[in-house]
């Protein structure tokens, strides 16, 4: 199967810093990618997509940004903030499929 | 609006036991997913459906079947459970606009296979 593998397993930031998540992924033919936030004892929840013909896309307070040569994926946090602590996912989509990767735990410290 | 619905939320079985846990989705969705996560990893894909009546293997299908018989309900059943089974199951749907897969997931349910 297709594996999507994270380089870090925590990350601690102070509140009001930016953070950077970033994920490798494995098949170059995947089409889209997916990161999302999972509070300890709820379902992932849906943080920012990008589409594989894209190389960066920007929503609210987050960044992902799509590197293919290098098939890295990461995830921007701008001005952390303490809500923002939970584990963060990244996903490649590969032929009706998502494949994760075992995730990443934010700490913000105030 | 309730969004994705799983039932039950908690389960324990005895080995060789057998129970079907329930997704529902009020949102129309056509791709509905039941996904299994064990501690301090991702989630991992049992079997996806594309549309009513359709099903397909996701990464890791061995010991489960599902159905799709409604649009709005995915079954995921365990015939014979066993401890390797013990996880979490998150099921999720999604709709498709383009070529957007945004996956909406529920809440969860946590079994125990002793």
């Amino acid at each position: 199967g297709e594996s999507v593998g994270l380089h870090l397993p925590t990350l601690s930031v102070q509140e009001g810093d930016n953070s950077i998540i970033n994920c490798a992924y494995s098949n170059s033919a995947s089409d889209y990618f997916i990161w999302y936030k999972q509070e300890s004892g709820k379902g992932p929840q849906f943080i920012i997509d990008i589409r594989s013909n894209m190389d960066k896309r920007q929503g609210q307070r987050v960044t992902v940004l799509l590197n293919k040569t290098v098939k890295h994926l990461s995830l921007q946090i701008a001005a952390t903030q303490p809500g923002d602590s939970a584990v963060y996912f990244c996903a490649e989509r590969f032929f009706n499929k998502f494949y994760f990767g075992s995730g990443t735990k934010l700490n913000v410290k105030p | 609006n309730a969004g994705v619905t799983q039932t039950p939320k908690f389960r324990v079985l005895k080995t060789g036991q057998s129970m079907t846990l329930l997704c529902a989705q009020d949102m129309n969705h056509e791709y509905m997913y039941w996904y299994r996560q064990d501690p301090g990893m991702g989630l991992r894909l049992i079997h996806y459906s594309v549309g009513e009546g359709t099903t397909a293997k996701g990464e890791v299908p061995d010991g489960y079947n599902v159905s799709r018989l409604k649009k709005q309900n995915f079954l995921l059943g365990l015939e014979s459970a066993a401890p390797s089974q013990t996880s979490v199951y998150f099921c999720a749907s999604s709709s498709v606009r383009g070529q957007i897969y945004e996956q909406y997931f529920g809440p969860g349910t946590r079994l125990t296979v002793t």
